[in-house]
């Protein structure tokens, strides 16, 4: 069963408005934490947002915030007046056992299309 | 400036010969990785190691190797057990402060032939 999952391939917003990016993970462990990724078509993998299954509030970062709904097991990212270079791929990652085991289980990917 | 870097950029070989992706890092991080990514795919996790002398296989070992000698560098090699090592190599690295946040290097496209 996959840990991670992203549910759209592929996603085309016009520009300045607000983008929703899903994800969905399964994990029996109480302690985990949850990351989006950028990764632009350069390849590099840029950290964007963290979230701890233990932290109250949701995670904002500038015109990121993942949206963390614990009981339904998702975790989506929302990009808030999206810019062009929102273009790019997008990862939902978790990591599990924080402390004991180093491993991040990445999603397989949500491409976004960002129209002027 | 602090960062990952790894070289080549592209690296092409012949099947059969052995490769070596490398890695170095001046974050002062403990942890290294090596994930493997395929077109469409998510980022496979290949070895991890969190301290220096010491390493862990992840989900896709088989057909590679690894070594940690300094705390700087962590190389990858591609063995020619690997059945299809064509793909985009990345190297990772976390600290102890931010440990659930990973610094990616720009990775190494791997074409065999």
């Amino acid at each position: 069963a996959q840990k991670i999952t992203q549910t759209q391939p592929g996603m085309f917003v016009q520009e300045k408005e607000a983008v929703t990016l899903d994800c969905t993970y399964d994990t029996s462990d109480p302690s985990y934490g949850l990351f989006w990724y950028k990764q632009p078509s350069s390849g590099e993998m840029i950290f964007l947002i963290y979230q701890g299954s233990y932290d109250q509030q949701n995670a904002t970062e500038g015109r990121y915030s993942l949206n963390f709904q614990k009981a339904r097991k998702s975790a989506n990212l929302v990009i808030s007046a999206s810019q062009l270079g929102d273009s790019a791929m997008y990862f939902c990652a978790m990591r599990e056992a924080l402390g004991r085991d180093d491993k991040i289980i990445f999603g397989k990917g949500t491409r976004l299309h960002i129209l002027p | 400036d602090g960062g990952i870097t790894q070289s080549p950029k592209y690296l092409f070989r012949k099947e059969g010969q052995n490769v070596t992706l490398s890695c170095e890092q001046n974050l002062n991080h403990d942890a290294m990785y090596w994930y493997r990514q395929d077109p469409g795919q998510g980022l496979r996790l290949i070895y991890y190691s969190q301290i220096v002398n010491d390493f862990q296989k992840g989900d896709i070992a088989e057909g590679y190797s690894v070594s940690r000698e300094k705390k700087e560098s962590f190389p990858l090699t591609v063995t020619s057990a690997q059945k299809n090592p064509t793909a985009f190599y990345l190297c990772a690295s976390s600290g102890q402060s931010r440990p659930y946040e990973q610094y990616f290097g720009p990775g190494t496209r791997l074409t065999v032939t």
